[in-house]
């Protein structure tokens, strides 16, 4: 079964310093690995994904993961912080479907709160 | 392109009754997934439909029910309400990739 375990609940940093989200991952399969950020009141929007290409993955607003499959780990960074980054971060692998072509049920991690302190 | 779109987006019901959500798909996407997400929980898949038919489902009791209408858009119905189904419900459209979610109703049950 697929599963992901985000390592830290909450995490804060100051702003212009580097970000770390940990997430590791339990898959029987070839996993397709997101990130998926959401602010208050509003809907999740994709970071990036992995769908076994590059093992680095760049995807918006500066962030990027690496899978590292012998860690089963997908760990989002970014650089430097900026306030607007402050917002609720999900790891989440998808399972796979049986049907071609169709995205299969996602499977979010609990959540990392990303606070950044000015 | 107007995205997700889900009605509505606050109701408050009472024990035992019942609710339906509404969701309208991305332009042209033809599979719906709905979402349960509790409060400092991470959302979890309630069941997903594919040319009008129920295609997965999550571990949610027969209580939820959902219908796909010929056109993508979707319904979650929920009978007996139970104060713990107070949840942000959302709706995530997808076309063979990239799920693209909806703000989400946020359902409280008194």
């Amino acid at each position: 079964a697929q599963s992901v375990t985000q390592l830290d609940s909450h995490v804060s940093v100051s702003e212009g310093t580097p970000v770390l989200l940990r997430c590791n991952y339990s898959s029987s399969y070839s996993p397709s690995l997101f990130w998926y950020v959401q602010h208050p009141n509003k809907g999740l929007q994709l970071l990036l994904k992995y769908t076994s290409a590059a093992t680095l993955v760049k995807g918006i607003n500066g962030f990027e993961a690496e899978f590292k499959k012998s860690e089963t780990s997908f760990h989002l960074t970014k650089p430097s912080a900026h306030m607007s980054d402050a917002a609720e971060y999900f790891c989440v692998v998808s399972d796979p479907t049986l049907f071609s072509g169709n995205t299969g049920k996602l499977i979010f991690g609990q959540g990392t709160t990303l606070q950044v302190k000015p | 392109d107007a995205g997700v779109t889900q009605s509505p987006t606050h109701l408050i019901k009472t024990r035992g009754q019942q609710v339906t959500l509404r969701c309208s798909p991305k332009s042209g996407h033809d599979t719906v997934s709905w979402y349960q997400q509790a409060l400092g929980q991470g959302p979890q898949f309630i069941f997903q439909y594919y040319e009008e038919e129920e295609r997965q489902r999550g571990n949610f009791p027969d209580r939820f029910s959902g219908h796909q209408f010929p056109n993508y858009s979707s319904e979650l119905n929920v009978n007996a309400l139970l104060l713990g189904d107070s949840a942000l419900y959302l709706c995530a459209s997808s076309l063979g990739g990239e799920a693209f979610f909806g703000q989400g109703t946020r359902l409280t049950v008194v």
